[in-house]
């Protein structure tokens, strides 16, 4: 089946400091890449939509200078997390959907996920 | 708006079987996702319907009503390793975004 994979797996960095997390589509090409992201306890919430090419588009509230999103190909997406606080830690987890996909699937797979902690 | 709705706990005895509901509302509905995460780990997926009726994957069943927006995930034979949280999506059919509903922790007693 198709893999999605996220680098790093966890980072423990200070605050203030840059985070950058990939994204990647192993085998096979996602002209959409989505960022979530998970507080203990909670549901996934979706930041952003990565189009390949393009700019990303934002959800409601969340910060667009704040999360920094580039979709350079179509196996790499990338979600820096500029100036980071303590509050911004949390599990950052990718998704990617196959192109193209077939109808009637579910085409949408997921990174194994990104913990954050921001001291 | 944009609404999924699932209980936040259920339990159940090893060996039984356990439905989980979801209603949702959405601007535009493309399918329904259901998805388990264990503890630390990340969402995996279970299964999918686009269409009314049900899809059978082994142990997990799921159910889709599109005239009345709701879905199930049916698990049977339940095993301690079913212990998770389980969350019902829904893909957008605009911009293929995944919603999720909040999950369901559900709790397997031995």
């Amino acid at each position: 089946g198709a893999v999605v994979s996220q680098h790093p797996s966890w980072v423990i960095c200070k605050s203030g400091t840059s985070v950058k997390i990939e994204c990647r589509s192993l085998d096979f090409q996602a002209t959409t890449m989505f960022w979530y992201r998970q507080f203990p306890k909670q549901s996934l919430m979706l930041m952003a939509t990565s189009n390949e090419g393009s700019k990303a588009t934002y959800e409601q509230g969340v910060e667009k200078d704040k999360f920094l999103i580039n979709h350079a190909s179509l196996t790499l997406s990338t979600l820096t997390v500029t100036s980071a606080h303590p509050e911004d830690s949390s599990f950052y987890i990718c998704s990617a959907n196959e192109t193209p996909g077939l109808a009637g699937r579910e085409t949408q797979y997921f990174g194994p996920g990104t913990r954050l902690l921001v001291l | 708006g944009q609404s999924l709705e699932q209980p936040s706990e259920v339990t159940a005895v090893e060996g039984a079987i356990v439905q989980i509901n979801c209603t949702y509302q959405t601007s535009g509905f493309y399918g329904l996702s259901w998805y388990q995460q264990h503890d630390g780990g990340a969402p995996t997926f279970l299964s999918y319907n686009a269409l009314d009726g049900l899809e059978e994957t082994g142990r997990f069943s799921s159910f889709l009503s599109r005239s009345d927006s709701y879905g199930y995930l049916l698990l049977q034979e339940l095993q301690m390793k079913d212990s998770a949280s389980y969350f019902c999506a829904v893909r957008e059919e605009r911009d293929d975004k995944i919603i999720f509903g909040k999950g369901t922790r559900l709790h397997i007693l031995p």
